[in-house]
């Protein structure tokens, strides 16, 4: 079946713009995960999303980023104002329902390349 | 604070030659360990997991790695190397409790010579 799926694969905004990044999981997977690679940080952990709802969102740097899922499915991750620094490749990852000490692989999306010039 | 090391940038083989990419941990907890493979201009491929039992985890591609509590370490390895392995390679943690995030190492580029 098909995997992960994120758009647009790659972004190129201008310093103090708005960006929205699309993350398409694999039906039926209920976990979403969003997370920044950035070169030379490895891949840095933003908000984890169960259903529409994120139990966890410590990841997020600032408030310029913030992001939803809708009918426990597509998410959106919106960073406004963006800034140099916030150029990176933002992978998203699904999963099976998972809770408490169960575990599910998480699957990942190609990314979307962000440019901030 | 859990975190996860990998203390080599990069890691030469050549083809043939057996391979080891090192990971070691920090959890306050037990941990579910798990490697991930990056090919260029590709997403993150699940490789194998540790979540309990067996030390020795097999997986994917001939991949291997063994869990060692005493040394928090879960290196991984492949007997043979291709060159078709050369990638990035990641090494991740998550507890055994309500945390559901991954926290990634820097990840260590292989590269496998013919």
């Amino acid at each position: 079946g098909a995997g992960v799926s994120q758009s647009p694969s790659n972004k190129v905004t201008e310093k103090g713009k708005d960006v929205e990044l699309r993350c398409d999981p694999i039906s039926g997977h209920t976990a979403l995960y969003w997370y920044r690679q950035s070169l030379g940080q490895g891949l840095e952990f933003l908000i984890y999303f169960q259903g529409n709802s994120a139990p966890d969102k410590s990841g997020l740097p600032s408030d310029r980023f913030s992001a939803e899922r809708t009918g426990g499915s597509v998410s959106t991750l919106t960073i406004q104002r963006t800034q140099q620094e916030d150029s990176a490749v933002y992978l998203c990852a699904s999963s099976p329902r998972t809770s408490g000490t169960s575990y599910n692989e998480q699957f990942f999306g190609p990314g979307t390349r962000l440019t901030v010039l | 604070a859990q975190s996860v090391a990998q203390p080599e940038d990069q890691v030469n083989v050549a083809e043939g030659n057996p391979l080891t990419v090192k990971c070691t941990y920090s959890v306050s907890g037990n941990p579910y360990l798990f490697w991930y493979v990056q090919y260029p201009n590709r997403g993150l491929q699940f490789l194998l997991k540790y979540i309990t039992g067996d030390n020795l985890v097999k997986g994917s591609y001939g991949f291997e790695a063994e869990f060692n509590k005493s040394q928090t370490s879960f290196h991984l390895k492949k007997p043979s190397a291709l060159v078709s392995d050369s990638a990035l390679y990641f090494c991740a943690v998550r507890l055994n409790t309500g945390f559901q995030k991954l926290v990634f190492g820097t990840g260590t580029r292989l590269l496998v010579s013919p």
